[in-house]
Order: C-alpha cells, then sequence, then structure tokens
C-alpha cells in the first residue's frame, strides 16, 4: 500500500541550526502538507503546497521555515534558525485532491532542539 | 474560523466496553469535511473516516461508528466491544471547503486507554 515516508526518524539540532525535514509524498497525490505536534499537544497545521507553491500558510509558519520540492519525489520543510520551541513532531501528510479527501500522514519526523 | 472541540480528555474503559468520543466543531460553511484519526503509542496519524457536511447518514465500520448531527454540529465516534489495541489518542478534525489546499484543524485530542 503506497505511504508518505519521511526522514529522518528523529533530528537532534543546537538552537540556532538549521535543519530541513524531507518528505516523500504518495505519488500520484498533488497535495502537499506539514503538521507539527507539540509533546502532548494538538497536531497545528503549518502550510500546504499545491503546484508548485503555497497555498495556505498558519500563523506559525513564519520566515523561519520554507518548503519546497526540489523534484518531482520529495517534499521538504526547512528550518532557517531553530529555536527551542520547534522542538515538536512534525507530520508530513498528501492527499489526491484539496480539502475533501483525505490526507494520509507521514510517521512524523520527531525534531529535538537543544 | 473553524473550531474542533473534544471536551474529553481522556477515557479509560475497561475491555469489551463501549465508548462514544464526542466531537463538536464550529465552521461558517456549509460545505465542510470532518474526519477521524487515530494516534497510537507508535505516534503515526492513522485515518478512520471522512464525511462531508451533506451526507448525515451514521456510518459503521466492524467496531466502529460514527454518528454525524448537524443539528448539534456533532461527529462522535463509537467503539463497540472495545479491545486493548484500540488504546490510542483519537483526533477528530475538520476541513472548510474543497479549495486548494484546505488545510485540517484537529481537536485537542482524546486519549483512550481500554485496560484488560
Amino acid at each position: 500500500e503506497p505511504e508518505v515516508t519521511q526522514t529522518p526518524s528523529h533530528q537532534v539540532t543546537q538552537m540556532g541550526q538549521e535543519v530541513i525535514l524531507r518528505c516523500v509524498p504518495i505519488s500520484n497525490h498533488l497535495y502537499f502538507y506539514w503538521y507539527r505536534q507539540i509533546l502532548g499537544q494538538k497536531v497545528e497545521f503549518l502550510v500546504s503546497f499545491y503546484n508548485n507553491e503555497i497555498s495556505e500558510k498558519s500563523e506559525i509558519f513564519d520566515d523561519q521555515f520554507s518548503v519546497e520540492r526540489p523534484d518531482g519525489s520529495n517534499f521538504t520543510l526547512k528550518i532557517r534558525s531553530t529555536k527551542l520551541e520547534d522542538s515538536a513532531m512534525y507530520f508530513c501528510a498528501s492527499s489526491e485532491e484539496a480539502g475533501n479527501t483525505e490526507a494520509f500522514f507521514g510517521q512524523g519526523t520527531r525534531l529535538t532542539v537543544v | 474560523a473553524q473550531k474542533v472541540t473534544q471536551a474529553q480528555t481522556e477515557i479509560s474503559v475497561v475491555e469489551k466496553e463501549d465508548v462514544t468520543l464526542d466531537c463538536v466543531y464550529e465552521t461558517r460553511d456549509t460545505t465542510y469535511y470532518l474526519f477521524w484519526y487515530k494516534q497510537p503509542p507508535s505516534g503515526e496519524l492513522v485515518f478512520l473516516i471522512r464525511r462531508n457536511s451533506f451526507d448525515e447518514q451514521n456510518e459503521i465500520s466492524g467496531r466502529y461508528s460514527w454518528n454525524f448531527q448537524k443539528s448539534t454540529s456533532s461527529f462522535n465516534f463509537t467503539i463497540t466491544a472495545s479491545q486493548v489495541v484500540d488504546s490510542a489518542v483519537y483526533f477528530c478534525a475538520l476541513s472548510e471547503r474543497e479549495t486548494s489546499g484546505s488545510r485540517l484543524t484537529f481537536g485537542e485530542g482524546t486519549q483512550l486507554t481500554v485496560n484488560p
């Protein structure tokens, strides 16, 4: 069964460093998303991406964040200068269509900023 | 603005009991979509069901059933004859419209613990 894959599963980084989280969405999906979940809290939307551009972003997704689809398969989230409060589980998701279809989530990348 | 409320933070039941997880939502749109996701201890998010705002039929899938009531803006989830493997955090989520890249707004989640 096709699935969304994320790498790495766990990343530890020092405050102020740049990190890139990687995702391979399901191949025939057109919409891509990043969500984050701070430990013990709810899942929060960061950004959605369609047709090689951001279609929607939340207030969390400030100038420190960027997304890219560098080739036909990968979808990345970059955090330019990490802060302690960026520590969270980051989920990538993809869907065939927009909000009316289910989004399939990857297993997540746990980011720890020290 | 869209909002999802799951008032039950934690529920603990004994195996074989039935349990209902509540979800109340707020939206101004007439077209919207409701979802339930399961997050087991391993951490991934597993899709369970999607329901659109025009379809108020209840749905049953094995031991799972969902009750959608627009009049009370609720989309409740019932597990019949619960099992230990049902222990997880369950999230209700809402998506508005069919516009490009519609975000999912999640509730706070309900931690369900099923004890043997």
